[in-house]
């Protein structure tokens, strides 16, 4: 059963436009929902976070917002660059000590 | 570099071998995660450590694959008898536990093809 689900396997967006990825979950116990960005044969980098007590958090050009009563989340990069090229995993975990679990991933690809 | 390394970076085994990897953590990090990925798929949870004790095994952990972190450092993962079903990117991660918020620190992983 895939609890963090994201249903766009792929996204393409031009330069200085903005991109807007989505990731939907199903357990309404996740308190901390994730963005984790992937380069090809690099592991997964933190992006940004949000605690299930807030419904948006900013950090530069990331933004996520969490709209709880729809079990959904999703991440703006607002302006997209080149190097957001990657592939982007929404990630959640209910408490401190259960280990995160990732959707599939959606391929960012930004087009000068 | 102080961030999480894993030995070897690419491994290539025949079918019913027995392969191992490495993970070395962020050094002052006392949790310690395996996760395995394959084409198309996000990480999947395999174990976790916190210091020495294994604290949670996902049922992905057959009894072919065995963890260990004997000093609370490094860790390694065994594959014992290994099946082409077992050709993945097998990553590492690392994690404090105050404060923790759900943020790892992942290694570049240690891709296994099994022929």
């Amino acid at each position: 059963d895939q609890q963090v689900k994201q249903n766009s396997p792929s996204l393409s967006v031009q330069e200085g436009r903005i991109s807007i990825l989505n990731c939907d979950y199903t357990n309404s116990m996740f308190d901390y929902f994730l963005w984790y960005k992937k380069y090809p044969a690099e592991g997964p980098t933190f992006l940004i976070s949000i605690s299930s007590i807030k419904d948006k958090n900013e950090d530069g050009r990331f933004t996520v917002f969490l709209n709880k009563s729809a079990k959904h989340l999703s991440l703006h990069i607002v302006p997209s660059q080149p190097g957001d090229s990657a592939v982007y995993f929404c990630a959640a975990r209910y408490g401190g000590n259960t280990p995160l679990v990732f959707g599939k991933g959606t391929r960012l690809s930004v087009i000068a | 570099d102080t961030g999480v390394s894993q030995n070897p970076r690419h491994k290539i085994t025949k079918r019913g071998q027995n392969v191992t990897f490495r993970c070395d953590p962020i050094s002052e990090h006392n949790r310690l995660y395996w996760y395995r990925q394959t084409l198309g798929q996000g990480p999947e949870f395999l174990t976790y450590f916190q210091n020495e004790a294994q604290l949670e095994k996902s049922r992905l952990l057959s009894d072919r694959f065995s963890a260990e972190r004997p000093k609370g450092s490094f860790s390694t993962l065994e594959i014992q008898r290994t099946e082409q079903g077992d050709s993945a990117m097998y990553l590492c991660a690392s994690s404090l536990v105050a404060g923790f918020t759900g943020e790892l620190f992942f290694g570049e992983g240690s891709r296994l093809t099994v022929l």
